[in-house]
């Protein structure tokens, strides 16, 4: 049973460009959660989805957006990307009603330079 | 405001002997969860345990102990019998209400093990 998976593992960007990262969640799980783990710190929320929509947000930027597809898989898209973008992106999955239970992905490293 | 506060930002310890690593946190609200997860030089976030903040009991698995202190608003990690292995980093988290998805994450301490 694959976990989940995320791609790219890392990403190079430019300052101002726009970057798209992905994440397929654990098989039966409905919940997709996304955090922003900036160096020598813990991860903090972006959003979470489910149903296709964005069910709550943290305290991130509308530069950050996302998505969720019908196969459950979801996407972050991060627009003028800033220096300060630069971290691992990590994806979690959770079980039907029980989002609570978050399953990590190995996340993708992106480096705005 | 920090909800989670770990004050340890390393730790060593002796193969075969236990650790504590140290969590305190702060919320208003009566009901909560708290999580920690261990972390890897891949990157990875694994999750360890969960208690719950009407559990009773303070919650146990395997190698893994949760020393709940509610009054002091405390969740101290207890890893027994310590294996290279663990080397890690190491994050407390909290989530607060059953509704509430934003889960808060300590800065993390980072655990050495000697052996």
């Amino acid at each position: 049973d694959a976990g989940v998976t995320q791609s790219p593992t890392h990403l190079i960007k430019t300052r101002g460009q726009q970057v798209t990262l992905r994440c397929s969640p654990k098989s039966g799980h409905d919940t997709v959660s996304w955090y922003q783990q900036a160096l020598g710190q813990g991860p903090q929320f972006i959003f979470q989805y489910y149903e296709e929509e964005e069910r709550q947000r943290g305290n991130f930027p509308d530069r950050f957006s996302g998505h969720q597809f019908p196969n459950y898989s979801s996407e972050l898209n991060v627009n003028a990307l800033l220096l300060g973008d630069s971290a691992l992106y990590l994806c979690a999955s959770s079980p039907p009603g029980r989002s609570y239970e978050q399953y990590f992905g190995p996340g993708t490293r992106l480096t705005v330079t | 405001a920090q909800k989670i506060t770990q004050t340890q930002p390393g730790m060593f310890v002796q193969e075969k002997e236990a650790v504590t690593l140290d969590c305190t946190y702060d919320t208003s609200d009566q009901s909560y969860g708290l999580f920690w997860y261990k972390q890897p030089s891949s990157g990875e976030m694994i999750f360890l345990i969960y208690q719950g903040s009407y559990d009773e009991q303070n919650a146990t698995e395997g190698r893994y102990s949760l020393n709940f202190q509610k009054a002091r608003k405390s969740a101290n990690l207890v890893i027994s019998a310590s294996q290279l292995g663990d080397s890690a980093m190491y994050f407390c988290a909290m989530r607060e209400r059953p509704n509430n998805n934003d889960m808060r994450f300590g800065a993390g301490t980072r655990l050495t093990v000697k052996p």
